[in-house]
């Protein structure tokens, strides 16, 4: 089945400075990435997503890149505040499921 | 959160009773899914359903069972808890098999003493 990798499992960075955040899959045929973020006591939220035939995403401040060939894709997040302290988790398709990555510790620093 | 209620939020149980997780949707989503949550294993799928009466098993399905009598509803049971099997349970929801988000409920802790 579906592996997914994440890294790094705990990232700390200062408040305006960027964070990225890396996962490689191993089924070629997964074509649908999202990222969740998830805050204490809460399901994970829907962030960003990406679909195999595109090679970059942005929302504001979040951007995600995808590079099909190393079958891997990463979340770029810039000028960060200390509300993005979280956990976030990439995901690739699976048939009708999605694979987590272990997830990535993000702290945010004033 | 995407009109989906788990319950009970929180349980303690004690190991060797059955115990059932409730997941309860408003959207009319056809897929709907169980996944456990644990420290240094992210997210681990258990059962999924993509239909009424149509289930099947994910990564970890042993020592669960599920069933979806109706569309909104998709239950969780462990049969014999153990220990092994506390955890935080998220269901979550999803209107198409592919190339769409899984939506999460805020999750059930529990806990198998």
């Amino acid at each position: 089945g579906e592996n997914v990798e994440q890294h790094p499992s705990t990232l700390s960075v200062q408040e305006g400075d960027s964070a990225v955040i890396k996962c490689t899959y191993s089924d070629s045929a997964s074509n649908y990435f999202p990222w969740y973020k998830q805050e204490l006591g809460k399901g994970p939220q829907l962030i960003i997503d990406i679909r195999s035939n595109v090679g970059e995403k942005k929302d504001q401040r979040i951007a995600v890149t995808l590079n099909k060939t190393a079958k891997h894709f990463s979340l770029h997040i810039t000028e960060t505040q200390p509300e993005d302290s979280a956990v976030y988790f990439c995901a690739a398709e699976s048939g009708y499921a999605l694979n987590f990555g272990k997830g990535t510790s993000l702290l945010v620093t004033p | 959160d995407a009109g989906i209620t788990q319950s009970p939020r929180h349980k303690v149980t004690e190991t060797g009773t059955p115990v059932t997780l409730r997941c309860h949707q408003t959207e009319n989503h056809r897929y709907m899914y169980w996944y456990r949550q644990d420290p240094g294993h992210g997210l681990r799928l258990i059962h999924y359903s993509y239909g009424v009466k149509d289930t099947d098993k994910g990564e970890v399905s042993d020592g669960y069972s599920v069933s979806r009598s109706k569309t909104e509803d998709f239950l969780l049971t462990l049969e014999s808890a153990t220990s092994s099997q506390t955890s935080v349970y998220f269901c979550a929801i999803r209107n198409t098999g592919g190339y769409s988000p899984l939506h999460f409920g805020n999750g059930t802790r529990l806990t198998v003493t």
